[in-house]
């Protein structure tokens, strides 16, 4: 079993519909959950970072934590087309200790 | 502030050729990584530098590949001699110590053929 399990996709939505993104993981250790938004041919960017169970909301992004899941969600409201892009999940143990990441979900918006 | 920079942004090398790369990473980030995504994979860590010294290369294929962080800013990743399944993006990312955030550079690319 992969410590962190990712829907590759594709996905694809209509212009202003809700999106759901998940993750799994294996190792209860992780406390730092992270999403990070990666457009064609660039580098990562984070999106959305939390720490331990709970929801947090940034505009129309909202990310879900349930640990006693072990289980994470990306939700994006009123999708744009420039929300087109990889949406990868990651999550790391206390300390610094290196994030690990998913294998990410490729989305598409259609106007 | 300036992000992460990488060099060269594409190489396309013949197998058993080698390679380098540069990353210069946001100034005052004491960990940097390296870390390698084949495509349609999530990126794979390959080492972590905390200063100029090794944290975890657990991942790193040391018969073929090595790096090196000296006086802990600037950074070098080498593959030698490389292999097909080397291809890869390969990205370097930097962040205060102890801070989950990493901070991206957009990647070296590389086509081995």
């Amino acid at each position: 079993q992969k410590e962190v399990e990712q829907d590759p996709g594709p996905l694809s939505v209509p212009e202003g519909a809700i999106v759901s993104l998940n993750c799994t993981y294996s190792n209860s250790a992780f406390q730092y959950f992270m999403w990070y938004r990666q457009y064609s041919r660039k580098g990562p960017e984070l999106l959305m970072y939390t720490y331990s169970s709970g929801n947090k909301e940034d505009g129309r992004f909202t990310a879900q934590v349930d640990k006693s899941s072990k289980y994470i969600s990306l939700f994006i409201r009123d999708s744009q087309p420039s929300d087109s892009a990889t949406y990868l999940c990651a999550m790391s143990g206390p300390g610094n200790t290196p994030l690990v990441f998913g294998k990410g979900t490729r989305l598409s918006v259609i106007a | 502030e300036a992000g992460v920079a990488q060099s060269p942004r594409y190489k396309i090398i013949e197998k058993r050729q080698s390679v380098a790369f540069w990353c210069n990473p946001i100034s005052g980030h004491a960990t940097l990584y390296w870390y390698q995504q084949i495509l349609g994979q999530g990126p794979k860590l390959l080492i972590q530098f905390q200063n100029n010294g090794v944290v975890d290369d657990s991942q790193l294929p040391k018969d073929r590949f090595s790096a090196e962080r000296l006086k802990g800013v600037d950074s070098t990743l080498k593959i030698q001699p490389a292999k097909l399944e080397d291809s890869a993006v390969y990205l370097c990312a930097s962040n205060y110590a102890n801070t989950g955030e990493l901070f991206f550079g957009e990647g070296s690319r590389l086509t081995v053929l």
